[in-house]
C-alpha cells in the first residue's frame, strides 16, 4: 500500500535557524518518485522537488536541501538559515506503479512558522 | 491564464443541495485529479482519471462523484452536500507517473 507519514504537524523557529521536515513513506514498488510542494498563506500549491527511487544522491538549492535514504524510506527536507518567507505548510508525496501509476499521494502537511 | 483553472473560487450552499465543482487545464495532460485538502489531513486524493473513459476513486470517494467532460474538463459534484464536505478543494493535472503535479488556485467550499 501507498503511504506517505509527515509526523511533525506544527514546528516554529527563529529566523536563520535550520530546520528539517520529515517524511517517511511506504511502497511495495522499487520504482516510484517522491515529491515536495509548498503551500504559502496565499494557498497555492508550489512545486519544489522531484526523485526517483534509483536515485539515492543529496541535492542542495540555495538554502534548501534534500536527503533521500531508501534504508529508512525517508525522504527529508532541511531549510538552512530559515526566513520569515519559508513560513508555509509542505507537503511530502509519493507516487509509484500501482494502477499504471496513476496515484499521486499526499502526506498530512508540516506547517513551519518563522518568527523574526 | 493559469494551467489549471477552477471555477467557482469560493462557494456556499445549504445542506442537501446539489454542487459542481469544474476544473479545466491547458496543459494537454492526460491524468486529473481531484483532492480535498483539511487541516491536519493534507490533501486527500478523491477521483482521478486518466483520460475521459478511465475514472478511479481515490482514498475518499464517498459522497462525491466526477466527470471527464473531455481531455481538459474534469468536474467534481457533491450530490446531496453535508457540512463536513467543507474544505479546500484543489484539481490537479500532471503528464505521468514520473512527473510533477500542476494544481489549480482551489475552491474554498463552505456547506451550511
Amino acid at each position: 500500500a501507498q503511504k506517505v507519514t509527515q509526523a511533525q504537524t506544527e514546528i516554529s523557529v527563529v529566523e536563520k535557524e535550520d530546520v528539517t521536515l520529515d517524511c517517511v513513506y511506504e511502497t511495495r514498488d522499487t520504482t516510484y518518485y517522491l515529491f515536495w510542494y509548498k503551500q504559502p498563506p496565499s494557498g497555492e500549491l508550489v512545486f519544489l522537488i522531484r526523485r526517483n527511487s534509483f536515485d539515492e544522491q543529496n541535492e542542495i538549492s540555495g538554502r534548501y536541501s534534500w536527503n533521500f535514504q531508501k534504508s529508512t524510506s525517508s525522504f527529508n527536507f532541511t531549510i538552512t538559515a530559515s526566513q520569515v518567507v519559508d513560513s508555509a505548510v509542505y507537503f511530502c508525496a509519493l507516487s509509484d506503479s500501482y494502477n499504471q501509476g496513476g496515484k499521486l499521494i499526499f502526506g498530512q502537511g508540516t506547517e513551519l512558522s518563522v518568527k523574526p | 491564464d493559469a494551467d489549471v483553472t477552477q471555477t467557482p473560487r469560493n462557494r456556499i450552499t445549504k445542506t442537501g443541495k446539489r454542487i459542481m465543482l469544474e476544473c479545466s487545464q491547458t496543459k494537454g495532460h492526460d491524468r486529473m485529479y481531484w483532492y480535498r485538502q483539511d487541516p491536519g489531513l493534507g490533501l486527500q486524493l478523491i477521483y482521478y482519471s486518466f483520460d475521459v473513459k478511465d475514472i478511479n476513486k481515490g482514498e475518499i470517494s464517498d459522497g462525491y462523484s466526477v466527470s471527464r467532460q473531455a481531455q481538459a474538463k474534469f468536474s467534481l459534484s457533491l450530490e446531496s452536500a453535508i457540512p463536513n464536505q467543507t474544505a479546500l478543494y484543489f484539481c490537479a493535472t500532471r503528464e505521468g507517473q514520473n512527473t510533477e503535479a500542476f494544481f489549480g488556485q482551489g475552491t474554498r467550499l463552505t456547506v451550511v
